[in-house]
């Protein structure tokens, strides 16, 4: 059972512009949703994390959007960059009890310069 | 230095052989894990221990054994090599106690290919 859905599977956009890529969960027990950013040949790294408390995280060029009601949140890249052309997971878990985490199949983000 | 390192980077190996992979990291985390991804990059938990305890063992065959000899290093073993084996494995550790253990941090994996 996928408890964390993602989409799109890939993703291409135009340097400059803006990358959305959204996330779904089921487990209402999640109280921590981080996204990792992985470069070819390198293993996934933290992104960005929000927890469900707040709507919004922002830094930098990246931002997260929560919607607890509709157990969906997203990961926005302002004005992107080919450097930021990766592949992103979205991923959740109850922090608070140290439970895995169980990520997204992930999104091949490319940016055309 | 290296948080996580993992060797080795490359594994080329024969169906029916048996093979290890090693993991240690230097972050001072308590809580180590055994990550496969797949050739369409999906991510999925295998093992994870914590203070050389073992606390998450997926449906993985019996044909993998993970052993933590400390909190420090996770290694792999693989018996009887299988062609769906061939994925790239990440190691992984977070800090369970008084941290964030949702705070992953990878090593760069181990790409095994089974002819």
């Amino acid at each position: 059972q996928q408890q964390v859905k993602q989409s799109p599977q890939s993703l291409i956009v135009q340097k400059g512009g803006i990358s959305i890529i959204n996330c779904a969960y089921e487990n209402t027990a999640f109280d921590y949703f981080p996204w990792y950013q992985q470069f070819p040949g390198k293993g996934p790294a933290l992104l960005i994390a929000i927890r469900p408390d707040v709507s919004e995280k922002k830094e930098g060029r990246f931002t997260i959007s929560f919607n607890k009601s509709a157990k969906q949140f997203s990961l926005h890249i302002m004005d992107s960059q080919p450097g930021d052309s990766a592949t992103y997971f979205c991923a959740a878990s109850k922090e608070t009890s140290g439970s895995r985490l169980t990520f997204g199949e992930g999104t091949q983000l490319t940016v055309n310069p | 230095d290296t948080a996580v390192s993992q060797t080795p980077k490359y594994l080329v190996t024969q169906m029916g052989n048996d093979k290890s992979i090693k993991c240690e990291q230097n972050l001072g985390h308590d809580t180590m894990y055994w990550y496969k991804q797949d050739s369409k990059k999906f991510l999925k938990i295998m093992f994870s221990y914590n203070n050389k305890e073992l606390i998450i063992n997926e449906t993985v065959p019996n044909r993998f054994s993970p052993k933590s000899p400390d909190k420090a290093h996770l290694n792999l073993h693989i018996n009887s090599l299988e062609l769906g084996d061939s994925a790239v494995y990440f190691c992984a550790s977070s800090q369970f106690t008084g941290g964030r253990p949702g705070e992953l941090f990878f090593g760069e994996g181990s790409r095994l290919t089974v002819l």
